[in-house]
């Protein structure tokens, strides 16, 4: 089962527009991350957001947090045809933290 | 050297076979995990092991078996899989701990599994 939501489920822009998803997920967290996958890939790691953060930056990437909400959302400046990929969130199925589960994921075309 | 090397690339397997996935990273990492992702969904956990114990088991099938030789290395044993066991299987690595940066995980290109 997902713990996150994903919104859009697919996204396709221009170069040079901005990029929005938004995560939303249901039980208490101490942090929650998002990940690149590129088609058939491996995940990459983009940023970690910590529960009390409200906001982070991260070159063109910046993640926003509302744990009233439940929900984050991760904007894409000024996008390019390589940011096309498959976007999840994630967050920690254990208090650890060593067990992610990611929500339904967010699939970005960007066209040139 | 943030890299978890997965062989082989791509198998193809009979449901009579036996076969196994590798994993390997040299970063240092005490977790290791195992996802199965089908296509055009998110990865699912299927087991972690931390320091080489197999502490999360995912209620996944016993015709998957995993095996954490040493702190290196991952093993996915397959043995009788099922067509709908097709996917790709990832691995990934982190350092366990409480130090939120431990929670990031590194991953893998994985092994596309077609099961014939």
């Amino acid at each position: 089962s997902q713990q996150g939501e994903e919104d859009p489920q697919a996204l396709s822009i221009q170069e040079g527009e901005n990029a929005t998803m938004n995560c939303s997920y249901k039980t208490s967290i101490n942090n929650l991350q998002w990940y690149r996958q590129n088609s058939g890939r491996g995940l990459v790691h983009l940023i970690l957001i910590r529960s009390n953060e409200r906001e982070k930056h991260s070159g063109r990437l910046r993640v926003t947090l509302d744990t009233s909400k439940k929900s984050s959302s991760l904007l894409i400046t000024a996008s390019r045809a390589a940011d096309t990929a498959s976007y999840f969130c994630a967050t920690a199925l254990n208090q650890a933290g060593t067990a992610l589960i990611f929500g339904k994921g967010t699939t970005l075309s960007v066209s040139s | 050297d943030t890299e978890v090397t997965q062989t082989p690339k791509h198998l193809v397997m009979g449901m009579t076979n036996k076969k196994s996935l590798k994993c390997e990273q040299h970063m240092g990492h005490r977790a290791m995990y195992w996802y199965k992702q089908k296509a055009k969904k998110p990865p699912e956990l299927m087991f972690v092991y931390s320091y080489e114990k197999l502490s999360i088991n995912e209620s996944v099938p016993s015709r998957f078996s995993p095996e954490c030789p040493n702190s290196s290395l991952l093993n996915l044993h397959l043995h009788a899989l099922q067509p709908e066991d097709s996917a790709l299987y990832l691995c990934a690595s982190s350092q366990p701990g409480q130090t939120i940066a431990k929670n990031i995980q590194y991953f893998g290109a994985g092994t596309r599994l077609s099961v014939l």
